[in-house]
């Protein structure tokens, strides 16, 4: 099993659709956690850092859930510039960070 | 302007060549990190630096080595490189570790034939 696993992709929805991605991690030490987007292969750009008790950005909410090991992105009011592949990050201890596969979402007029 | 600079941005070579990629970042960062993305895979982790000559292996270190004598500089080194080495790089940095978010250099695809 892998450390860290997101949902299949790929998500298609039409604009103004809300959208939500999980990912599972393995490892119950794991410390922190974060949502990157990635465009075309370019490089992953930081877009929410996850928190217990949630996070919010405009159109953007993550959630972590400890007990169940998860960590969430909600996306709503999509754009299509929201059209990205979207990875979560865990990291176990101060150095080592585990990327998940990514969910990529294409959001269509 | 704050960013991290690989170079090459592009490079085929031969199997066996060896070959150096560089990574500087000029924000005074403690930790540097580099990893490999392969199709249709997310990052993995090659070896990660908390400081100056601390260095430490990520999940997928075979076939590299790396220095850090210097807070900016990280290079990636493929003493042998292998076509199974043919893949994208990227060199991330952050202030105190990977707990905080990571910064990365706009990667350098690697084609080994």
């Amino acid at each position: 099993r892998k450390e860290v696993e997101q949902d299949p992709g790929p998500f298609n929805v039409p604009e103004g659709a809300t959208v939500a991605f999980n990912c599972t991690y393995s490892n119950s030490a794991s410390q922190s956690f974060f949502w990157y987007r990635q465009d075309c292969r370019k490089e992953p750009k930081l877009l929410m850092s996850v928190y217990s008790s949630g996070n919010e950005d405009g159109r953007f909410t993550a959630q972590l859930n400890r007990a169940s090991q998860y960590i969430s992105l909600l996306i709503r009011d999509s754009k299509l510039s929201d059209s990205a592949t979207y990875l979560c990050v865990v990291n176990q201890n101060a150095g080592k960070s585990t990327f998940g596969d990514g969910t990529t979402l294409t959001v269509k007029p | 302007e704050a960013q991290v600079t690989q170079n090459p941005r592009y490079l085929i070579t031969v199997t066996g060549k060896k070959l150096t990629v560089t990574c500087s970042q000029n924000m005074n960062h403690e930790y540097m990190s580099w990893y490999r993305q392969d199709p249709g895979l997310g990052l993995r982790q090659i070896y990660y630096s908390m400081n100056v000559e601390v260095t430490d292996k990520g999940d997928v270190p075979e076939g590299y080595k790396v220095s850090r004598k210097e807070k900016r500089n990280f290079p990636l080194i493929l003493e042998s490189p292998s076509p199974n080495q043919t893949s994208l790089y990227f060199c991330a940095s952050s202030p105190h570790g990977a707990a905080q978010p990571q910064h990365f250099g706009d990667g350098t695809r690697l084609s080994i034939l």
